[in-house]
């Protein structure tokens, strides 16, 4: 069974913190992926990597980046963070089978952040 | 421009009788398409997929879905519903190399 496992279940934070959040996936995907996730809005993407130390910006990247210096671990990080970046944020990773192959992404459990 | 619409917020059914969630797509290129479920606090776990062979796509515990082309539809439907059903559904595309578009999500609600 693939696992994607991440730092904190629940995190609250300061204006202007700080914050780093830690994914971690044990089956060898070259691709992961930082999603928000807002009612009414679906998931968005922030970031995604498909390789060590390459990243692409997904569709709302303001105020976030991201690193993965391991193949294994993608962090998310917000530089200062806002009250407007209070959300559910979810880590995914799959497997790159190359093109236009269909790929299913597995999804980590999800950290729910409050910034006051 | 690519675009996933699930027609419905949410749905509520009674236990045992059918389920019918809605999905479709906008896309220039012949999508592969997934349904996802997400039960209250946890992360999203895949139901099936559709990947340009059977049209009629079976999942897990009970649940199907069917690529029409003509209609740019992926229904998902389940023949009786069940209390664990109850959870966020969300329809997925994936449209090129790069870009997976998800749904705004579904929210089932199943009555005993």
């Amino acid at each position: 069974d693939v696992k994607v496992t991440q730092s904190s279940r629940y995190l609250v934070k300061r204006t202007g913190e700080k914050v780093f959040l830690e994914c971690v996936q044990d089956m060898d995907h070259e691709n992961m992926f930082w999603y928000r996730q807002d009612p009414g809005l679906g998931l968005r993407l922030i970031y995604f990597s498909y390789d060590v130390k390459m990243k692409e910006k997904g569709d709302i990247p303001e105020g976030y980046s991201v690193s993965r210096e391991k193949k294994e671990r993608f962090s998310l990080i917000l530089e200062s963070a806002s009250t407007n970046q209070t959300s559910m944020y979810l880590c995914a990773s799959s497997l790159q089978i190359g093109g236009l192959a269909s790929y299913e992404q597995y999804f980590g459990p999800g950290t729910r952040l409050t910034v006051t | 421009a690519q675009s996933v619409t699930q027609l419905d917020s949410h749905v509520s059914v009674s236990e045992g009788t059918p389920v019918l969630l809605r999905c479709n797509y906008s896309s220039s290129y012949s999508p592969s398409l997934f349904w996802y479920v997400q039960h209250p606090n946890k992360g999203l776990q895949l139901l099936l997929k559709y990947t340009s062979a059977a049209t009629l796509v079976k999942g897990i515990n009970g649940f199907e879905a069917e690529f029409k082309k003509s209609e740019t539809s992926f229904h998902l439907t389940k023949p009786s519903a069940h209390m664990s059903d109850a959870a966020e559904y969300f329809c997925v595309a994936k449209t090129s190399y790069d870009k997976v578009i998800f749904g705004p999500g579904t929210s089932l609600s199943v009555i005993p």
